[in-house]
Formats: structure tokens, C-alpha cells, sequence
């Protein structure tokens, strides 16, 4: 069992938007500005998202959003496209002890 | 371009040993603190291991502590993993990743492609 929770699924059409949680505690994701979000195309590198739970790294488009409310962060897509199909993880810092816990996972279908 | 390579994976008995190797291109690699995650069959990331820029400053899960080990050589700009004692539960892709910010924990901004390891006899 990960340390974070997201859900294992998600679907939406082209051009819709959808949002996914990652759920964690007040040791991590309520306590730290530090969440991300990471894109894992099956065989890839995972590619980083969102940092510092709302930030867009350069070259991320801006249909790319992240939102954190107490112990639960979120990424929001919007315009979905077919390129977007993939799995997506948050990661949040934990301090000194245990530095990083990441999610589950959850594995976006576009329709 | 920057780029990690990992390196060293393969197919080792429980208890066996295995060093991953994770080389470095288009960045000043001695500045960043790297780490090393993992993702088992069907399962999410787990991060393993951590160490500073300098290699003074280690990090470990605690399901590694003493088993594992990671360091760092500037010089060739690569990050290892030493890992000893393995058990059939450290079978996973083992990705090394490159902190994003030169000043203390931010977020993971570079990735390998990873290596893949199975321990099972």
C-alpha cells in the first residue's frame, strides 16, 4: 500500500477536463509546499508536471493545474487530449525521516 | 542534452548482490542532489534512497537501511546503488532522479529510463 492515495482510474473525453486527488497526511503533504506531480508513459521516463503543488515546470502546458487543500493535493487537466493517456503520480516531502512517499498511482484514459 | 543513463540491473539469486550505475549528461551534476526510486510489478513509485550534492549526506528508506548503500562520484559524474542482501520484494525498475533545486528538497525534474532488477532464484 503506497503511502499517498490516488485513485486507480480515470477517464474523460477529448476536451473535457479532470481532476485526481492524492490524498496523504499532516507528516507530509499537509505539513510541506512540496508536492509534484509526475506524467509515466509505460517504457518512458517519468516526466515532472507540477512542482511545489501548483508550479509548471517550463515547456508543461497550461492545461496543467495543481491545487493542495490540507492533506489532500489534486491535478486538474483541462482540454484533454489523446496524448495526455498515461499514469500519473504525486510525490510529496516528508521530512528528514522518510524524505519522499509517493501515490499509487492513477491511470488517466482518454476516451 | 540533459540525460541519465541507469545502468547494472539484471537477474540475481535472494541474497545476491547488484550495483546500479546512473551517468550524467548536460548539467552540472556535482551540484544536485540526486536520488534513486523504484516501482515494483504493478505497483506505484517508492523512493529509495537520497544523497547530497557533495555525497556527505545520505537518505534511505527504511526497508534498505544496511542493505543498500549510495553514493556519488563527481568526478564521472555518476550515482550508484550498492545493493546487498536482496530480497525477492526489491524487484522493481529502479530509476535514479535529479532534485530540481540546487538549495534543498523541491521535486524530482529528470529521470532515467530505468534499469530493471528481479531477485528470484
Amino acid at each position: 500500500q503506497s503511502a499517498l492515495t490516488q485513485p486507480a482510474s480515470v477517464s474523460g473525453s477529448p476536451g473535457q477536463s479532470i481532476t485526481m486527488s492524492c490524498t496523504g497526511t499532516s507528516s507530509d503533504v499537509g505539513s510541506y509546499n512540496l508536492v509534484s506531480w509526475y506524467q509515466n508513459h509505460p517504457g518512458k521516463a517519468p516526466k515532472l508536471m507540477i512542482y511545489q503543488g501548483s508550479k509548471r515546470p517550463s515547456g508543461v502546458s497550461n492545461r496543467f493545474s495543481g491545487s493542495k487543500s490540507g492533506n489532500t493535493a489534486s491535478l486538474t487537466i483541462s482540454g484533454l487530449q489523446a496524448e495526455d493517456e498515461a499514469d500519473y503520480f504525486c510525490c510529496s516531502f516528508a521530512g528528514s525521516g522518510t524524505r519522499w512517499v509517493f501515490g499509487g498511482g492513477t491511470k488517466l484514459t482518454v476516451l | 542534452e540533459v540525460q541519465l543513463l541507469e545502468s547494472g540491473g539484471g537477474l540475481v539469486q535472494p541474497g545476491g548482490s547488484l550495483r546500479l550505475s546512473c551517468a550524467a549528461s548536460g548539467f552540472t551534476f556535482s551540484s544536485y542532489a540526486m536520488s534513486w526510486v523504484r516501482q515494483a510489478p504493478g505497483k506505484g513509485l517508492e523512493w529509495v534512497s537520497a544523497i547530497g550534492s557533495g555525497g556527505g549526506t545520505t537518505y534511505y528508506l527504511d526497508s534498505v537501511k544496511g542493505r543498500f548503500t549510495i553514493s556519488r562520484d563527481n568526478s564521472k559524474k555518476t550515482l550508484y546503488l550498492q545493493m546487498n542482501s536482496l530480497r525477492a520484494e526489491d524487484t522493481a525498475v529502479y530509476y535514479c532522479a535529479k532534485y530540481s533545486s540546487s538549495s534543498g528538497p523541491d521535486a524530482f525534474d529528470i529521470w532515467g529510463q530505468g534499469t530493471v532488477v528481479t531477485v528470484s532464484s
